[in-house]
């Protein structure tokens, strides 16, 4: 099984609602990954968890919230999110976090804050 | 930080056209380098890596890749495209060691193939 799911697929939220991310593997990889991606753009690296704790944060908003309950499970709690924040949010694992595993890939969650 | 930069923007072939996709990385260490490609509505998937060794990598659907160092280049190669990789193309790199995990991607080419 390589693979990733996330769910839900989309999400339409006001900018007063919570919301959650969730994003599943059962590779037994180590480091999992958030990234968020806008129209037209690459991903961009928000979050990395490595054995399940929280090791980059790549100086994202606090009304976004990770969390990683196991080793397979990342969620991404949303909270007071503004309209820029729109986007296809992307997990990701591997391996581990050394830099020398390929990252797989979920199908994304795309989010619309209205 | 690392940065990677990637020439073409939007490149438009003809079935059985050769293929070129250009891809610069700056950082001062040891770096990994990998080709993701994301079909319509299909998710990031991975088309070849550099770890180590060969400069020259395959990857799956006849890609092909060479690594540079002295250029700090790892362009993309297909010697014949198909309608069916029609696609956005990223570069990536990760470094190791210090700053491992922090993956950074390049803008992305759109490759759009005429049958």
């Amino acid at each position: 099984d390589t693979e990733v799911t996330q769910t839900p697929k989309h999400l339409v939220m006001g900018m007063t609602n919570k919301k959650s991310l969730k994003c599943e593997q059962h590779m037994g990889h180590r480091a999992m990954y958030w990234y968020k991606q806008k129209a037209k753009k690459p991903p961009e690296l928000m979050f990395v968890y490595s054995y399940e704790k929280l090791s980059i944060n790549e100086s994202v908003p606090s009304r976004f919230s990770p969390e990683c309950p196991n080793s397979s499970l990342l969620n991404l709690h949303l909270h007071a999110l503004q309209p820029e924040d729109s986007a296809l949010y992307l997990c990701a694992s591997s391996q581990d976090p050394s830099g020398q595993e390929t990252q797989y890939f979920g199908p994304g969650t795309r989010l619309l804050v209205l | 930080a690392q940065s990677v930069s990637q020439h073409n923007h939007h490149v438009i072939l003809s079935e059985a056209a050769s293929l070129e996709l250009g891809c610069n990385y700056s950082y001062g260490g040891t770096v990994n380098l990998f080709w993701y490609v994301q079909y319509p509505g299909q998710h990031l998937q991975l088309l070849l890596k550099y770890f180590s060794g060969d400069p020259l990598v395959k990857g799956i659907k006849g890609f092909e890749a060479e690594f540079i160092k002295s250029k700090f280049s790892f362009n993309l190669r297909k010697p014949s495209v198909q309608w069916s990789d029609t696609a956005e193309y990223f570069c990536a790199v990760n470094p190791i060691n210090t700053n491992a995990g922090k993956s950074t991607f390049g803008d992305g080419t759109t490759l759009t193939v005429k049958p």
